[in-house]
C-alpha cells in the first residue's frame, strides 16, 4: 500500500545536538510538507517542497533545515539554533493538483533534554 | 495571508447526539478549498470532508456535513449520529488554488463523546 514513513516515532536528543527525522513517501506525490504540532497551537508549517531540489520556509523555519534530492524523500533537520524543538512533527504530501488533499505520515515525537 | 480560527477549543456530545463545530477563515483568494481533518488519539491525521468554494451546495460525507457560508467566511462540520469512535481532535484547513501552496490550520477542537 501507497502511503508517507516517517521514522523514528519517538526520538530523544541532548540539548545542543542537530538531528535529522525522516520522511518517505511512495504515493508519487511532488509537494510535501513538514508541520510542527504543539499543544493548543494547531499545526504549524516549518518547510515545503513542490519540486524536487527547491523548497520553501513556511511560517516557523528558524532553526531548521530540510533537503529534496529525490521525489520520495523530505528529511528535516532540527538544530541546535532551534529554541524549543520538543514537539510532535508531522510529515505531509500531495499531488500537484488543485484541491487535493494533505496525506500525513504517522509522526515523530522529538524530546530534547 | 489567509488565516483559520476555531474558537471552541473543546466540544462534547451525547453518543448519538448530532453537534457542530466551528470554524471562520480569511483570505484574499476567490477560490480555494477547505477540508475538515480528524486527529484521534493515536495522532495519525485522517481527511473527514473536502469543499471547493466555487461550489455552493454543501459537501457530505456519511454522517459528516459542512455548512459553507462563503459571504461570511464560515465552515463549520455537523456530525451526525456521534458515535465513541468520532472523539478527536478536529482541524479545519484552507488551501488557495493560487500562488503558495501552503495548507494553513486552525488551533483545533477537542471533541469528547459521552456514552
Amino acid at each position: 500500500d501507497g502511503g508517507i514513513t516517517q521514522s523514528p516515532k519517538y526520538l530523544f536528543r541532548k540539548e545542543g545536538q542537530n538531528v535529522t527525522l525522516s520522511c518517505e513517501q511512495n504515493l508519487n506525490h511532488d509537494a510535501m510538507y513538514w508541520y510542527r504540532q504543539d499543544p493548543g497551537q494547531g499545526l504549524r508549517l516549518i518547510y515545503y517542497s513542490q519540486i524536487v531540489n527547491d523548497f520553501q520556509k513556511g511560517d516557523i523555519a528558524e532553526g531548521y533545515s530540510v533537503s529534496r534530492e529525490k521525489k520520495e524523500s523530505f528529511p528535516l533537520t532540527v538544530t541546535s539554533a532551534q529554541k524549543n524543538p520538543t514537539a510532535f512533527y508531522l510529515c505531509a504530501s500531495r499531488q500537484a493538483v488543485t484541491g487535493s488533499p494533505l496525506h500525513f505520515g504517522n509522526g515523530t515525537r522529538l524530546t530534547v533534554t | 495571508a489567509q488565516t483559520v480560527t476555531q474558537s471552541q477549543p473543546e466540544m462534547s456530545v451525547q453518543e448519538a447526539e448530532t453537534v457542530t463545530l466551528s470554524c471562520t477563515y480569511d483570505t484574499s483568494e476567490s477560490d480555494y478549498y477547505l477540508f475538515w481533518y480528524k486527529q484521534p488519539p493515536s495522532r495519525q491525521m485522517i481527511l473527514v470532508i473536502r469543499q471547493e468554494a466555487y461550489k455552493q451546495q454543501n459537501a457530505t460525507e456519511n454522517r459528516f456535513s459542512v455548512n459553507f457560508q462563503k459571504a461570511a467566511k464560515s465552515f463549520s462540520l455537523k456530525i451526525s449520529d456521534s458515535q465513541l469512535g468520532d472523539a478527536a481532535m478536529y482541524f479545519c484547513a484552507l488551501i488557495s488554488n493560487f500562488g503558495n501552496e501552503k495548507l494553513t490550520f486552525g488551533t483545533g477542537t477537542r471533541l469528547t463523546i459521552i456514552p
